[in-house]
């Protein structure tokens, strides 16, 4: 039973380019969360996804991220026009129903831009 | 005020005795917490939940809340090297909010 999967692992960027990360959950959660996490800070929510619905999106930038969870295929968390301070760890965590029981959470995708 | 907040550390203990950390909170009405151990350049992973007053116990691990205090703790008996991680504490339901972690290190 494969866990959370995040890809690419590793991916750079220069300024001005598109970011797109993946995310597939684990076989039967239909939950899915993107955290961002800074270098030496805390995990900040960005957006709470179910299959085809967007769910709270409080914490993501108002511009240039979008994310979805279509029904067919992984989330992605898309950010546009990336910026030197777009570099960070980017975690996916699903759960089976809603969060009460704690996230399985994914390796992570590390975006630096250059 | 940070909603979560945590000792950074590093919280430095020998092998063998008992690492204790602590977070406190500031939303009265916060249910749900959580522990997480994080190594360095890896995933958070789920350690324990906890929603009642009082102890949760597995394992080595003991999850303790005190909603009055507004504290949560994460008891390690029988430290090991390999408990050295950030263990990172958080509340809530859908929307963890977390705190910054604190730094745990076990000294052979």
């Amino acid at each position: 039973n494969a866990g959370v999967m995040q890809n690419p692992r590793h991916l750079v960027r220069r300024r001005g380019q598109e970011a797109r990360l993946r995310c597939s959950p684990m076989k039967g959660h239909s939950h899915v969360y993107w955290y961002r996490q800074l270098p030496e800070e805390g995990l900040k929510f960005m957006v709470y996804l179910q299959k085809e619905n967007i769910i709270d999106e409080s914490g993501m930038p108002k511009e240039r991220f979008s994310a979805e969870f279509p029904k067919e295929g992984p989330s992605i968390l898309r950010i546009q026009q990336v910026v030197r301070g777009d570099s960070a760890a980017y975690f996916c965590a699903s759960s089976p129903m809603g969060p009460q029981d704690g996230y399985t959470f994914g390796s992570g995708t590390r975006l630096t831009v250059v | 005020q940070k909603e979560v907040e945590q000792n950074s550390g590093p919280l430095s203990v020998p092998e063998g005795a008992i690492a204790s950390l602590n977070c406190t909170y500031s939303d009265r009405g916060s249910q749900s917490f959580f522990w997480y151990r994080q190594y360095s350049g890896k995933s958070p992973e789920l350690i324990m939940f906890i929603y009642s007053n009082g102890d949760k116990e597995d394992g080595r691990f003991t999850a303790q809340l005190n909603k009055a205090s507004q504290y949560v703790s994460l008891l390690i008996r029988d430290s090991q090297p390999s408990d050295s991680a950030t263990y990172l504490c958080a509340r809530g339901n859908y929307q963890l909010i977390w705190g910054a972690g604190t730094k745990l290190i076990i000294k052979p």
